[in-house]
């Protein structure tokens, strides 16, 4: 049973543009809300996180934006440039227990 | 990150021989997990350890193995590889801290293609 959705599985933004990565979870006890980078050829890291008493946290131009009543979460990328390029993961966890990983977002920004 | 390391960093292997995937960490830390990914299926959670006297199967752990040697040390091995296990596997390790938060640092994967 998937824990995490995660979409769209690709995403391709032009430069300058907004990215949207959507991810959507069925546990209500999950606290914690991370967003993983991966690079070609890297494991994934840490991007940023949320937890679910804030509906928003900025980072740059990275910005998660909580919606706790609908169960869902999002990652914006504001102009959007081909560095950004990468595989996106969302994921989950609660409080001692080891994350819940979403399936992944494949971002690919045109120059 | 050269604090989790993996070797080797590309495989290749016929299907039936026995395999194995070794990981170190230099962080410290207890938590260790394998995970494979695959194209469009993300990251699956194969087996977890969250201290060297525990191991813990994940969702795909049929057909794999682990031992953990130490809290450094997390080995992953296939005990007769198939050719769907052929995938990208990487290791990680966290440190939960106070409070309700997990990082997980991942290694650089291992490209495992069995024939």
């Amino acid at each position: 049973q998937q824990q995490v959705k995660q979409s769209p599985q690709s995403l391709i933004v032009q430069k300058g543009g907004i990215s949207i990565i959507n991810c959507a979870y069925e546990n209500t006890a999950f606290d914690y809300f991370p967003w993983y980078q991966q690079f070609p050829g890297k494991g994934p890291a840490l991007l940023i996180a949320i937890r679910p008493d804030v509906s928003e946290k900025k980072e740059g131009r990275f910005t998660i934006s909580f919606n706790k009543s609908a169960k869902q979460f999002s990652l914006h990328i504001m102009d959007s440039q081909p560095g950004d390029s990468a595989t996106y993961f969302c994921a989950a966890s609660r409080g001692f227990q080891k994350l819940v990983f979403g399936t992944g977002t494949r971002l690919l920004v045109s120059p | 990150d050269a604090d989790v390391t993996q070797t080797p960093r590309n495989r290749i292997t016929k299907t039936g021989k026995r395999i194995m995937l070794e990981c170190s960490q230099t962080k410290g830390h207890d938590r260790m997990y394998w995970y494979r990914q695959d194209p469009g299926l993300g990251l699956r959670l194969i087996y977890y350890s969250f201290d060297v006297k525990d191991i813990n199967k994940g969702e795909i752990s049929d057909g794999y193995s682990v031992s953990r040697q130490a809290q450094a040390k997390f080995s992953l091995s296939l005990e007769s590889a198939i050719p769907n296990q052929t995938a990208l596997y990487f290791c990680a390790t966290s440190d939960y801290g106070t409070g309700s938060q997990e990082t997980q640092y991942f290694g650089p994967g291992t490209r495992l293609l069995v024939l």
